[in-house]
């Protein structure tokens, strides 16, 4: 079955500083890759994708991620946090990005930002 | 909908009781997933459904949890004789055929079993 390690259940970084939150899957395949954040009493917005092709991919509020497969490693890095980027995140790992198996998550990454 | 819609927001019971929670995943799309995200867990996979129809329910965590879709459209996540470890968010999530990779989720449901 597959699983998903974020090593680091809590990150604090100054505002302006750069991000890196780390993600290693386990699993059989190349595995669908995603990230998702989570702001207190909200649901989980959907950051960034991986399916194929370029492993470096963008996605929404200034997010990067890169694939690595010798590393079986998805990071997320932003260059510059902001005050709003406070909030818990999520790596999570699909057969299909769904269907009857459906997501495996992370246990999370609490991000907290320093004035 | 604009995006996937849960009620209630939030819900206490008191143990022994029966819950109901409610999720309107957005228009059109045909897939429907329930999470479940307790501090002990993290978000664990529940049941999916693809239409009306749940082709796998050994990701619900007893026989005490039930779940519906009718319509192709909203759904019922029914937990009888609740019990505290019941106790967390809920959460809704669903995706299109075109682009079934992709899930969005709903605001979740709190639910507290005193």
């Amino acid at each position: 079955a597959q699983s998903v390690t974020q090593p680091d259940i809590h990150i604090t970084v100054s505002e302006g500083a750069s991000l890196e939150l780390r993600c290693n899957y386990s699993y059989g395949a190349t595995p669908y890759l995603f990230w998702y954040v989570q702001s207190p009493g909200q649901g989980l917005q959907l950051l960034l994708k991986y399916f194929s092709g370029d492993t470096l991919v963008q996605g929404i509020k200034g997010f990067e991620a890169e694939f690595k497969r010798s590393q079986s490693s998805f990071n997320l890095r932003k260059p510059s946090v902001h005050w709003s980027d406070a909030a818990e995140y999520f790596c999570a790992v699909g057969l299909s990005g769904g269907g009857a198996d459906g997501l495996t998550f992370g246990k999370g990454t609490h991000l907290i930002i320093q004035p | 909908g604009a995006g996937v819609s849960q009620s209630p927001s939030n819900k206490v019971t008191e143990k022994g009781k029966d819950v109901e929670l409610r999720c309107d995943p957005i228009s059109g799309h045909t897939a429907l997933y329930w999470y479940r995200q307790s501090l002990g867990q993290g978000l664990e996979f529940l049941i999916y459904f693809q239409g009306n129809s749940a082709p796998d329910k050994s990701g619900l965590p007893s026989d005490r949890f039930s779940a519906e879709r009718t319509g192709g459209s909203v759904s019922t996540l029914t937990i009888q004789r609740t019990q505290q470890e019941d106790s967390a968010v809920y959460l809704c999530a669903s995706s299109s055929t075109l682009a079934k990779n992709i899930q969005y989720f709903g605001a979740g449901t709190r639910l507290s079993v005193l």
